[in-house]
C-alpha cells in the first residue's frame, strides 16, 4: 500500500495569513490525526478525525481547525498565522480495529515570517 | 489526561556502547507503549512496542522493558551503530484510545 502523503512539503507565509495543509491516508485508514512538532516540544496533538467527524481534540486555539472528506483525506487550516506557528506539521493515520500503530506522513514544514 | 516524561533529552554514546532511554507515564489505564524513531528530515516510524501484560520485549538490538507498578518503561539499544542516530519518542495509550501521548523525545548521537 502507498504510505501517508502530505502536501505541500514546505510553505512560507507571513503573519496574519492563513494556510491549508492536506493529508492523504493509507488506503483503508479512516482515522487521521494531526500533530505539531517543534524543537524541544516533541509531538503535540492537534486533533483527530474519523469518518468525517472530529473525534478528539488537543489543547490548541480555535485558529487551528480541520476537516475530513468522505475519502478519508484530511485538511487542517491555520488562520491568522503567528510566528510561533512555525513548525513541522505531521499527520498520522491508523487502521483501527485494535491496530494502535500510527503511520506518519512526511510532514509539512511551515515557516511564518 | 495522560502525561509522559522522557529522559534524557540528549544522549551521546560511542559506537558499540549501549543506550538507554527512560519514560514515565501518569495514567494507570495506559496499556500500550510504542517507541518511534525519527531520523533527520524523515517521518517518525514505529520501531518497537509493548503491551501492559508483558514485562519485556526484544527485537534484535533493541528491547523495551515495562514496570507497571512504577509506571515507567525504557528503550534499550545494544551495540549502537551510527545509523541509530535519531530522535526517539516514547508514547503511552490508554485502553481503547488511538491517540498516543508522546514524550518530548531523546536525541541519540552515536559517534563512530
Amino acid at each position: 500500500k502507498a504510505g501517508v502523503t502530505q502536501t505541500p512539503r514546505y510553505l512560507i507565509k507571513t503573519r496574519g495569513q492563513q494556510v491549508t495543509l492536506s493529508c492523504s491516508p493509507i488506503s483503508g485508514h479512516r482515522s487521521v490525526s494531526w500533530y505539531q512538532q517543534t524543537p524541544g516540544q516533541g509531538l503535540q496533538f492537534l486533533f483527530e478525525y474519523f469518518s468525517e467527524t472530529q473525534r478528539n481534540k488537543g489543547n490548541f486555539p480555535g485558529r487551528f481547525s480541520g476537516r475530513q472528506f468522505s475519502n478519508s483525506r484530511s485538511e487542517m487550516n491555520v488562520s491568522t498565522l503567528e510566528l510561533g506557528d512555525s513548525a513541522l506539521y505531521l499527520c498520522a493515520t491508523n487502521g483501527g480495529g485494535g491496530q494502535e500503530t500510527q503511520y506518519f506522513g512526511p510532514g509539512t514544514r511551515l515557516l511564518v515570517l | 489526561g495522560e502525561n509522559v516524561e522522557q529522559h534524557p533529552s540528549t544522549l551521546s554514546v560511542q559506537e558499540g556502547d549501549s543506550a538507554v532511554i527512560k519514560c514515565t507515564y501518569s495514567d494507570s489505564a495506559s496499556n500500550y507503549f510504542p517507541w518511534y524513531k525519527q531520523e533527520l528530515g524523515k517521518r517518525p516510524q514505529l520501531i518497537i512496542d509493548i503491551r501492559s501484560n508483558v514485562g519485556e520485549k526484544k527485537d534484535q538490538r533493541i528491547a523495551v522493558t515495562l514496570n507497571k507498578t512504577a509506571k515507567h518503561f525504557s528503550l534499550h539499544i545494544t551495540e549502537t551503530q551510527p545509523e541509530d542516530s535519531a530522535v526517539y519518542f516514547c508514547a503511552a495509550l490508554p485502553g481503547g484510545s488511538y491517540i498516543p501521548t508522546f514524550g518530548r523525545g531523546t536525541s541519540l548521537i552515536v559517534h563512530p
